[in-house]
C-alpha cells in the first residue's frame, strides 16, 4: 500500500484566495483525520470522519474551514478565504476499526501551506 | 488541553538506551497511554500503547507505573535515526478516536 497520500505537498497562496487540500486514506481504513501543526500550537485535530461521516469537528477554527469526505477514498479540507494565520502544515491520517483497543493512525506526509 | 507533561528536550548517546518520561497524573482508569514520534518534516508515526501492563514491541518498551500516573518510553539502543519529537498521549477508550497532542520531547541522539 502507498500509505496516506496528500496533495499538494506545498502550497503558496495570497490572502483571500481559496485553498483546497486533498487526502487519499489507506484502502480499508474507516477513520480519517485532519490535523494542523504550527510551532506555537503544536498538532491540533481539526475534524475526523468515520465511514465518510464527520464525527467531531470541534477543532475546526471557524467557518472559513470546511471538510468533506464524498467517498471512502477521498477527502478535502478547504479554506475560504485564506488568511496568513492559516499558514501551517496540514496532515491527514487514517486508521481502521479492529476491536475496542486503539488502532494506530497512519499519517500522510503533510501539506505545507503558506498564505502571504 | 493536553493531559500529559513531558520534558521539552533530551539528549542521548548513540547506542545507549533513551528513557523518555511522561506524567499523566489525571489519567482515569479506562484511558490508554500512547506514544508517537515525529521525525523532522514527516508525519507522526505510532510507536506503542498500553493501559496498565508494561508493553514491548520491535521499536520500544513502555513502562507504566502501578498508579498509572506516569510512564517511560524506552528505546533500548538509540540510533541517529531515532532523533525526533516524541509525543506521549492519553486517549479515552471506546469509540472516541480523538487524540490530544502536547508539544512532546525533542530527543537528540548524538554520535
Amino acid at each position: 500500500d502507498a500509505g496516506v497520500i496528500q496533495s499538494p505537498r506545498h502550497e503558496v497562496t495570497e490572502m483571500g484566495q481559496e485553498v483546497t487540500l486533498r487526502c487519499k486514506p489507506i484502502s480499508g481504513h474507516d477513520y480519517l483525520f485532519w490535523y494542523r501543526q504550527t510551532m506555537m500550537r503544536g498538532l491540533e485535530l481539526l475534524i475526523y470522519f468515520n465511514n465518510n461521516v464527520p464525527i467531531d469537528d470541534s477543532g475546526m477554527p471557524e467557518d472559513r474551514f470546511s471538510a468533506k469526505m464524498p467517498n471512502a477514498s477521498f477527502s478535502t479540507l478547504k479554506i475560504q478565504p485564506s488568511e496568513p494565520r492559516d499558514s501551517a502544515v496540514y496532515f491527514c491520517a487514517s486508521s481502521r476499526l479492529a476491536g475496542i483497543t486503539y488502532n494506530e493512525q497512519f499519517f500522510g506526509p503533510g501539506t505545507r501551506l503558506t498564505v502571504l | 488541553d493536553a493531559k500529559t507533561t513531558q520534558p521539552t528536550s533530551m539528549d542521548c548517546a548513540e547506542g545507549r538506551a533513551a528513557n523518555l518520561p511522561c506524567n499523566h497524573s489525571t489519567i482515569s482508569g479506562n484511558e490508554y497511554v500512547y506514544w508517537y514520534r515525529q521525525i523532522h518534516s514527516q508525519g507522526p508515526q505510532y510507536i506503542i500503547h498500553g493501559l496498565k501492563n508494561n508493553e514491548t514491541n520491535e521499536m520500544a518498551s513502555l513502562i507504566i507505573t502501578e498508579d498509572r500516573k506516569s510512564s517511560t518510553l524506552i528505546l533500548p539502543h538509540a540510533t541517529l535515526r531515532d532523533t525526533a519529537v516524541y509525543y506521549c498521549i492519553v486517549r479515552e477508550s471506546g469509540n472516541n478516536r480523538k487524540l490530544i497532542w502536547g508539544l512532546g520531547t525533542s530527543l537528540a541522539v548524538n554520535p
